[in-house]
């Protein structure tokens, strides 16, 4: 039962224009989320994340927002860039349960310059 | 770049075989972790550990297990490899502090089993 969901499995965009990636998640207890960045052949890297108190988060390019009461979080990428062109996963992180993670599916994101 | 590394990077083996990957951390950090990914799935963990010798299972435990007898090292062990481990699996680490804390990952292990 996958409780972190990306119904998007991909996503393309062009460049300089804006790259909005969703993300659901079913289970109330999480309180904090992460956005991970995917290249082929390498490991996820973190990107940004969110604690439920907060409703935005952002860094740069990307901005996370939180929507608690639709259990719904979003990356915005501005402007995509052809090297955003990866596989990005959210995450989401339960009221104390240490460190356990549960993934999305991630979505596939391309930039055509 | 943390210093996460993985061995084997690829690797082919029979059904009934067992095999053992192995991560390894120059960070120092104490908690570590073991993830599959699979197409559809995403990344599902198996095992981590929050210090040596304290170890946890994750939501796809069965058919796994896990060692760690060095904060450096953390093993995971397919004692009798079935296809259905095919799969590449991930390393990362992480560490307390005030709050919640990002995961650095290794480099991916790619595993056949045939």
């Amino acid at each position: 039962d996958q409780q972190v969901k990306q119904n998007s499995p991909s996503l393309s965009v062009q460049e300089g224009r804006i790259s909005i990636l969703n993300c659901d998640y079913t289970n109330s207890m999480f309180d904090y989320f992460l956005w991970y960045k995917k290249y082929p052949a390498e490991g996820p890297t973190f990107l940004i994340s969110i604690s439920s108190i907060k409703d935005k988060n952002e860094d740069g390019r990307f901005t996370v927002f939180l929507n608690k009461s639709a259990k719904h979080l979003s990356l915005h990428i501005v402007p995509s860039q052809p090297g955003d062109s990866a596989v990005y996963f959210c995450a989401a992180n339960p009221t104390n349960t240490g460190n356990q993670f549960y993934f999305g599916t991630g979505t596939s994101l391309t930039v055509i310059p | 770049d943390a210093g996460i590394t993985q061995s084997p990077r690829h690797k082919v083996t029979e059904t009934g075989t067992p095999v053992t990957l192995r991560c390894h951390q120059t960070e120092n950090h104490r908690y570590m972790y073991w993830y599959r990914q699979d197409p559809g799935h995403g990344l599902r963990l198996i095992h981590y550990s929050y210090g040596v010798k304290d170890t946890d299972k994750g939501e796809v435990s069965d058919g796994y297990s896990v060692s760690r007898s060095k904060t450096e090292d953390f093993l995971l062990t397919l004692e009798s490899a079935t296809s259905s481990q095919t799969s590449v699996y991930f390393c990362a680490i992480s560490e307390p502090g005030t709050g919640i804390y990002e995961q650095y990952f290794g480099p991916g292990t790619r595993l056949t089993v045939t």
